[in-house]
């Protein structure tokens, strides 16, 4: 019940083009569900985050939809750059405590 | 500096040997989290410290691993009697603990190379 499923494991997306990344929970109990991007050598970051009373969130190039009944959310990275290359992990929670339960990542390649 | 500090940033040891692992958090955060980085794999949840009580060991994977917080601040994970699979990326986070913030601030980590 704890698990949060992540894919595709890896990504290569032509400069300019979508990238598309899924997640599946399983614990309806979570309330709480960021994207985190890291790069190498770094601590992940987030990036944006969601709440299950709306269905989708935008910020700039990158937009999470969320699916509630399908336990499902993803992140699309639009005109995705080459700087936008990273590892991107999604997560799930509960508010009440701060933790997260992590996917196992998507190592995103953008093109020139 | 304003971000959350671990130390050491690599270490090396030897199989058998104990090792420390340090975390610094934000100044005033009052949640602070341990997870695993493996190679290619996913943050693997070790351990949460409200204050200084830990309400969630449930990620400890064995009783080798034990971990501390003083004074509402810094946090030690200790490795005992390390083996080769303990190898691995080590994060630290913190947050301010409020119920609707829900960001971790994540610190680059201590790699850990067991021999």
């Amino acid at each position: 019940q704890q698990q949060v499923k992540q894919s595709p494991q890896s990504l290569i997306v032509q400069k300019g083009g979508i990238s598309i990344i899924n997640c599946a929970y399983e614990n309806t109990a979570f309330d709480y569900f960021p994207w985190y991007q890291q790069f190498p050598g770094k601590g992940p970051a987030l990036l944006i985050a969601i709440r299950p009373d709306v269905s989708e969130k935008k910020e700039g190039r990158f937009t999470i939809s969320f699916n509630k009944s399908a336990k499902q959310f993803s992140l699309h990275i639009m005109d995705s750059q080459p700087g936008d290359s990273a590892t991107y992990f999604c997560a799930a929670g509960s508010s009440n405590t701060g933790k997260l339960i992590f996917g196992q990542g998507t190592t995103l390649q953008v093109k020139p | 500096g304003a971000g959350v500090s671990q130390s050491p940033s690599n270490k090396v040891t030897e199989k058998g040997k104990d090792v420390e692992l340090r975390c610094d958090p934000i100044s005033g955060h009052t949640a602070l989290y341990w997870y695993r980085q493996s190679l290619g794999q996913g943050l693997e949840f070790l351990i949460y410290f409200q204050g200084n009580s830990a309400p969630d060991k449930s990620g400890l994977p064995s009783d080798r691993f034990s971990a501390e917080r003083t004074g509402g601040s810094v946090s030690t994970l200790t490795i005992q009697r390390t083996q080769q699979e303990d190898s691995a990326v080590y994060l630290c986070a913190s947050s301010s603990g409020g119920a609707n913030t829900g960001e971790l601030f994540f610190g680059e980590g201590s790699r850990l190379t067991v021999l």
